[in-house]
């Protein structure tokens, strides 16, 4: 079955560090996405790819980056971890514009 | 003004009853429509899409749009305790920008 996987599931780092997250879909999908999600604040979008080699910022992109090789992976990463980036951070892809959004299981992230 | 709103609740019903969950959105150009539902500790998991004005039913669920008055909403009849979660509603706007709003909670109480 296709599906969508982030890794690690957990992560702990420190200030300063750089720190990548992985997500991985099988759906063929050219959409993908990049979510952060905190209390009182709810999901929102950090950067997102409507195919390879494209990428675009979201509403909360400041200390973060991603890249697009290839259908399956968009990759984001905390290029100087702040503690203001302790969140869970959710991968997501879709069909096409319009379509609904589908989930990967979340990354817990903790800087200290 | 947000994107999307929702009363964050939380709303509670006795088992058996009907869940009423409410949404509103800013532009009203916005062409698509989407809840997820989201357990604690796990990620969003989609249960209904509407496109087009009017009701959409899926078993339990219900969904309604009504463009004119840009609100959304969802019904969850026979409510269930495994319906306990954390409701968010999601619009593509028309600049096909996607926006969630911050969730509703929801407990059945059995």
């Amino acid at each position: 079955d296709a599906e969508i996987t982030q890794s690690p599931r957990h992560k702990i780092t420190e200030t300063g560090r750089q720190v990548t997250l992985a997500c991985h879909q099988t759906w063929n999908h050219n959409n993908m996405f990049w979510y952060r999600q905190d209390l009182g604040h709810g999901l929102r979008l950090i950067h997102y790819s409507y195919g390879v080699q494209d990428t675009n910022k979201g509403e909360v992109s400041d200390g973060y980056s991603v890249s697009r090789s290839n259908t399956e992976d968009l990759p984001l990463t905390l290029e100087s971890a702040a503690s203001s980036q302790t969140s869970v951070y959710f991968c997501a892809s879709s069909e096409g514009l319009n379509y609904e959004q589908y989930f990967g299981p979340g990354t817990r992230l903790t800087v200290t | 003004q947000k994107e999307v709103e929702q009363n964050s609740g939380p709303l509670s019903v006795p088992e058996g009853a009907i869940a009423s969950l409410n949404c509103t959105y800013s532009d009203r150009g916005s062409q698509s429509f989407f809840w997820y539902r989201q357990y604690s500790g796990k990620s969003p998991e989609l249960i209904m899409s509407i496109y087009s004005n009017g009701d959409k039913e899926d078993g339990r669920f219900t969904a309604q749009l009504n463009k004119a008055s840009q609100y959304v909403s969802l019904l969850i009849r026979d409510s269930q305790p495994s319906d306990s979660a954390t409701y968010l509603c999601a619009v593509n706007n028309q600049g096909n920008q996607f926006y969630f709003g911050t969730g509703t909670s929801l407990t059945v109480i059995p």
